[in-house]
């Protein structure tokens, strides 16, 4: 069965310093990768997704990247973070084709102070 | 544009009662509709979704949703609601875009309270 970890669970981290947080899948090959960011508990705002290893789309401008080393593993990254750049970050993968619906990670909370 | 609106933050309900979650939808095309929930600090979990066929759809935990087209709405129903179906529940689109990527666009969430 197809699994998906994400990494770390929380995270606080001074303004200026970098971000890297990890997703990987597990018992699927090719999927397509997303990164979401709920802020205040409500809404959530799509941020990356990637559709193969090296593609990665943008969806909103701002002080973060994403990257796709590998198959199933997805990156997200920030050379310095903002106070701006806090809340909870979540880590989901798709079969290809609209019908599929996404399967997500745990989740990362993160606080920059 | 393509979106998908949940109108209501909140909605509190007493246990047994039966309970609705509102959602609408504005897409391109056919709608591929989902509902997920998310209980505090978890990810989101799917409850059901709406491709093509029977407009009343079931899913997980007991609830269903009814895809309606004319109204351009697609609500999650349960009969009966328990204190454990008290969380977050997002209504969801997949859009269709020619580019052939269609990622899944959330509503804002409705928070559902239900009361013992």
């Amino acid at each position: 069965s197809q699994t998906i970890h994400q990494w770390p669970a929380t995270l606080v981290q001074p303004v200026g310093s970098p971000l890297s947080l990890e997703c990987t899948v597990e018992g699927t090959s090719n999927p397509n990768l997303y990164w979401y960011r709920q802020a205040a508990g409500r809404g959530l705002q799509l941020l990356f997704y990637s559709v193969g290893i090296g593609q990665i789309s943008s969806e909103v401008p701002q002080n973060l990247s994403a990257s796709r080393p590998q198959d199933r593993q997805f990156i997200l990254s920030s050379k310095k973070l903002l106070l701006s750049d806090s809340g909870f970050y979540l880590c989901a993968w798709s079969a290809g084709g609209r019908g599929y619906g996404y399967t997500f990670g745990s989740g990362t909370r993160l606080t920059v102070v | 544009a393509q979106s998908v609106a949940q109108p209501e933050d909140q909605v509190n309900v007493a246990e047994g009662n039966p309970l609705t979650v509102k959602c609408t939808y504005s897409v391109s095309g056919n709608p591929y509709l989902f509902w997920y929930v998310q209980y505090p600090n978890r990810g989101l979990q799917f409850l059901l979704k709406y491709i093509t066929g029977d407009n009343l759809v079931k899913g997980s935990y007991g609830f269903e949703a009814e895809f309606n087209k004319s109204q351009t709405s697609f609500h999650l129903k349960k009969p009966s609601a328990l204190v454990s179906d008290s969380a977050l529940y997002f209504c969801a689109v997949r859009l269709y875009r020619n580019s052939g990527n269609t990622p899944l666009v959330f509503g804002k969430g409705t928070r559902l309270s239900v009361i013992a």
